[in-house]
């Protein structure tokens, strides 16, 4: 099992470029969730979907958008890059039921210039 | 609202000594707290969380942590500390929103250097 993928790896935007990060599950999770992480300031939540067809808004989520067509995929989207939204990102998933840990993917770097 | 305090951006301990990194928390309701790991370049890895029961929970590579209902606090501990400990440690609160989702609140994280 290959458990939570993230597509690229790596990107280097120019500002105002558009782009779309990849998540993929195969734990057959209900929720999943996007994060950004910044030096000094932890992880903090971009967007989250509790279900296919379900998103919701973060802590964070200016700039961004979300969409979960399927249940294994989950896809974050930049309509029009900016600086700040250089930062690594992080997708996630966990189980619905219960009180359970979070499962996260590798992570995409993002430079945005 | 919920909230994660890790009041040392860098612990440092010696190859062999205890170790010990700090986490308090406010949160409403019953706390459902977490630690993670994270190694360079790599994603956060689920070490242990609590629930309900007992204070002292026991988790992954033999860390294990203390939670104190009156303190609020959540440290996390090793009685012997390794070099491939070291890493960066975030611990984590979990709320219930109005939606019936289930979300995380991180601290800033702790940066736990062991030296040999």
């Amino acid at each position: 099992n290959a458990g939570v993928t993230q597509t690229p790896k790596f990107r280097v935007l120019k500002t105002g470029q558009s782009m779309t990060l990849l998540c993929a599950q195969d734990m057959n999770h209900e929720y999943m969730y996007w994060y950004r992480q910044d030096p000094g300031m932890g992880l903090r939540l971009i967007h989250y979907s509790v279900g296919e067809g379900t998103t919701a808004k973060g802590e964070v989520p200016d700039g961004y958008n979300v969409s979960r067509l399927k249940k294994q995929n989950f896809l974050l989207g930049l309509e029009s890059a900016a600086p700040s939204q250089t930062s690594v990102y992080f997708c996630a998933t966990g189980h619905r039921a219960g009180v359970n840990e979070q499962f996260f993917g590798p992570g995409t770097r993002l430079t945005v210039l | 609202a919920q909230s994660v305090a890790q009041p040392e951006d860098q612990v440092n301990v010696a190859e062999g000594n205890p170790l010990t990194v700090k986490c308090t928390y406010s949160v409403s309701g019953n706390p459902y707290l977490f630690w993670y790991v994270q190694y360079p370049n790599r994603g956060l890895q689920f070490l242990l969380k609590y629930i309900t029961g007992d204070n002292l929970v026991k988790g992954s590579y033999g860390f294990e942590a203390e939670f104190n209902k009156s303190q609020t606090s959540f440290h996390l501990k090793k009685p012997s500390a390794l070099v491939s400990d070291s890493a960066l440690y975030f611990c984590a609160v979990e709320g219930r929103s109005g939606a019936g989702s289930y979300q995380l609140t991180f601290g800033k994280g702790t940066k736990l250097s062991v030296i040999p």
